[in-house]
C-alpha cells in the first residue's frame, strides 16, 4: 500500500533563510509525486509535480524539489524565503492505478 | 474566473440534523472529489465522481452521500450530522484523472457539528 510521511509538523524559519521540507514515501510500484500549498484559509493548490523525465521540479515561486528513487523522497527547497511562503504544505503521492495519497501536512513559518 | 465554488462557507449543526454541501466548477472537468481535513491527518477522499451520474467512494465514505446530476455540480450531504464529522471539507475537480492530473480545490466549508 502507498504512503507519504511529512517528517515534519512545523518548520519555523527567518525570512530569507534557505528552508527544506521533508517527505518521504513508500509505493512498490512507479509513482508521480506532487506537493500541494495551502495559504490561510484557502484551498490547496498546486505547486509543482514530477511525472517522469528530470528529477528536478521547480515552481514559478523559486521552490524546488528533487525526486530520489533511491530514497524514496521528495523533498522541497527553497534557497531563500519570504514572508509570503508562510503556508501549510503537502506532499502527495499517486501510482498509475488513479490512487492519490496525502501527507499529513507541513506548516511552514516564516518570521521577519 | 470562478473556478471551483464551494457554498456554504461555515455551517453549525446539531448532532443527528442533516446537510448538504455544493460544489460548482465552471472548466467543464469530469472528475469532481470531497476530501476532509482534519488537524495532522492531511485530506483524507470522502467520495469523487468521475463524470456526470457517476459516484464512487473513497477513504472515509460512511456518513455521507453524494450526488452528480449535473457535470459541474457535485454535492455532499450528510443524513445525520455525528461530532466526528466536524471538519473543513473541500471540493476540487480535475482535468485529468487525480493520479496524474492538477486539482483544483474550492476554498473549503468549515463545518461544526454540536
Amino acid at each position: 500500500a502507498q504512503s507519504v510521511t511529512q517528517l515534519d509538523s512545523q518548520v519555523p524559519v527567518f525570512e530569507e533563510a534557505p528552508v527544506e521540507l521533508r517527505c518521504n514515501y513508500s509505493s512498490s510500484v512507479s509513482v508521480y509525486l506532487f506537493w500541494y500549498v495551502q495559504y490561510p484559509n484557502q484551498g490547496l493548490q498546486l505547486l509543482l509535480k514530477y511525472l517522469s523525465g528530470s528529477t528536478l521540479v521547480e515552481s514559478i515561486n523559486g521552490f524546488e524539489a528533487e525526486f530520489n528513487k533511491s530514497q524514496t523522497s521528495f523533498h522541497l527547497r527553497k534557497p531563500s524565503v519570504h514572508i509570503s511562503d508562510t503556508a501549510e504544505y503537502f506532499c502527495a503521492v499517486s501510482n498509475q492505478g488513479g490512487k492519490l495519497i496525502f501527507g499529513q501536512g507541513t506548516e511552514l513559518s516564516v518570521k521577519p | 474566473n470562478a473556478g471551483v465554488t464551494q457554498t456554504p462557507k461555515f455551517r453549525v449543526l446539531k448532532t443527528g440534523q442533516s446537510m448538504t454541501l455544493l460544489c460548482a466548477q465552471d472548466m467543464n472537468h469530469e472528475y469532481m472529489y470531497w476530501y476532509r481535513q482534519d488537524p495532522g491527518m492531511g485530506l483524507r477522499l470522502i467520495h469523487y465522481s468521475v463524470g456526470e451520474g457517476t459516484t464512487a467512494k473513497g477513504e472515509v465514505p460512511d456518513g455521507y452521500n453524494v450526488s452528480r446530476l449535473k457535470k459541474q455540480n457535485f454535492l455532499l450531504g450528510l443524513e445525520s450530522a455525528a461530532p466526528s464529522q466536524t471538519s473543513v471539507y473541500f471540493c476540487a475537480s480535475s482535468f485529468l484523472a487525480r493520479s496524474t492530473g492538477e486539482l483544483f480545490f474550492g476554498e473549503g466549508s468549515r463545518l461544526t457539528v454540536l
